[in-house]
């Protein structure tokens, strides 16, 4: 079963920029079939998608959050990352990578928490 | 993009069954038939329950089925167990490869 594993900085600094990378294994990243993508989750809130990576490096952003947001993909890594620039309070949330088939989430990784704070 | 709207909670008793919606516009769940719903428990990550409006993964119970009228999307579980107390998320495609989700229903056995 293919298994997705985030990992970056769990604490940053207002202003900072966000780095996660997430590693693919059990499976390849450069399958023409799925996407491969980001969604936050904010303590106590709702899921907000953030954008998502194709294997030849097409990206697609949440407008919302479009000109602070850069995703890119490693297949030799097996890996796809996230940089979330200029961050604030608000961007606290725990981070999901998923793999995206079509317009479904269907595989998850388990999560990883980044909390913004002076 | 706007939020889909659900309703933060919904209940019913073991064997009942629950429905819980998701409305949007002709822009994102009227518009294509690529409606998801995910089940999340407590600390861990979502897990997709339904996709394209009604159809399930594989290992997903027949007990949860989906189905949608217009603007909103329905996600309906029959047979309610103890285990499918969690939170419900609905998503949408809406468009230039943007996903939207609702703000999740918080589902109670009693």
């Amino acid at each position: 079963q293919l298994h997705l594993q985030e990992s970056g900085p769990g604490l940053l600094k207002p202003s900072e920029t966000l780095s996660l990378t997430c590693t693919v294994s059990v499976g390849s990243i450069s399958s023409i079939n799925y996407y491969w993508g980001w969604i936050r989750q904010p303590p106590g809130k709702g899921l907000e998608w953030i954008g998502n990576v194709y294997y030849n490096g097409i990206t697609y952003y949440n407008p919302s959050l479009k000109s602070r947001v850069t995703m890119s993909v490693d297949t030799s890594k097996n890996q796809f990352s996230l940089r979330l620039s200029s961050v604030t309070a608000a961007d606290t949330a725990v981070y999901y990578c998923a793999r995206r088939q079509l317009h479904a989430l269907d595989i998850w990784g388990q999560g990883t928490m980044v909390t913004v704070s002076s | 993009q706007s939020a889909l709207t659900q309703p933060p909670s919904a209940s019913g008793s073991p064997g009942q069954s629950v429905t819980i919606s998701c409305t949007g516009t002709s822009s994102d769940v009227g518009g294509y038939n690529h409606v998801s719903w995910y089940q999340q428990n407590p600390g861990k990550a979502p897990k997709l329950m339904i996709y394209e409006v009604s159809k399930r993964p594989s290992g997903v119970p027949d007990r949860f089925s989906g189905s949608k009228s217009g603007n909103t999307a329905s996600l309906t579980v029959s047979g309610l167990q103890a285990e499918d107390e969690a939170d419900y998320y609905c998503s949408s495609y809406a468009g230039s490869n943007n996903l939207v989700f609702g703000g999740g229903t918080k589902l109670t056995v009693l």
